[in-house]
């Protein structure tokens, strides 16, 4: 069992670009979530998913931000025309179910040039 | 603010001390869990202690949870070098509505073991 997989592990975009950040849950896990850390700082939610659901997005910046989990495939988060400020490192976790301990991913280290 | 603060924000220990560590929060909540990280690393999750506990032991770990301070305590035992890490509580909230089980992050204690 491979636990949750993130990719890519580090992404570098300028001003402008869009990131896709790609995330894997561990097998037989069918919640989704996704957190982002800024430097020094703990982590802050984004948005929960179950397969083909979003069910609380409600840490989503309104605007640039979105996330999807299809029924075949990753979950993916899509930051579309990126700032400075985005750059963080950006945690996927899963759970067989809402409310036990979550399994994290490696992270997806973001820097916006 | 900040439903998860922790304190101290830095413990700096010898190997063979033990540590604890201080985590308050403001809501009601399901569960509060304790994770793990090493430096530029995921998150590992260490132990989980549900509302209506009080204590949990996982090894050289040992929760607390008191509910009417709105507080919890890890400690670790017998610390190693290995032990050096970032710790952070997380609670899963149940105030205002279905949580889903996200988590609520303090800001973290950074733990050094020195040799």
């Amino acid at each position: 069992n491979a636990g949750v997989m993130q990719n890519p592990r580090h992404l570098v975009r300028r001003r402008g670009q869009e990131a896709r950040l790609r995330c894997s849950p561990m097998k037989g896990h069918s919640h989704v979530y996704w957190y982002r850390q800024l430097p020094e700082e703990g982590l802050k939610f984004m948005v929960y998913l179950q397969k083909e659901n979003i069910i609380d997005e409600s840490g989503m910046p309104k605007e640039r931000f979105s996330a999807e989990f299809p029924k075949e495939g990753p979950s993916i988060l899509r930051i579309q025309q990126v700032v400075r400020g985005d750059s963080a490192a950006y945690f996927c976790a899963s759970s067989p179910g809402a409310g036990g301990p979550h399994i994290f991913g490696p992270g997806t280290r973001l820097t916006v040039l | 603010s900040q439903q998860g603060e922790e304190d101290p924000q830095a413990l700096s220990i010898q190997e063979g001390e033990n540590a604890t560590m201080n985590c308050s929060y403001k809501t009601s909540i399901n569960n509060l869990q304790w994770y793990r990280q090493n430096s530029g690393r995921g998150l590992v999750h260490l132990i989980l202690i549900r509302s209506n506990e009080r204590e949990k032991h996982s090894g050289r770990l040992r929760v607390t949870l008191d509910t009417s301070k709105k507080s919890s305590s890890l400690l670790i035992t017998a610390s190693r070098a290995a032990d050096t890490a970032s710790y952070f509580c997380a609670t899963d909230d149940n105030a205002g509505g279905t949580s889903y089980g996200k988590l609520t992050f303090g800001q973290g204690t950074i733990l050094t073991v020195h040799p």
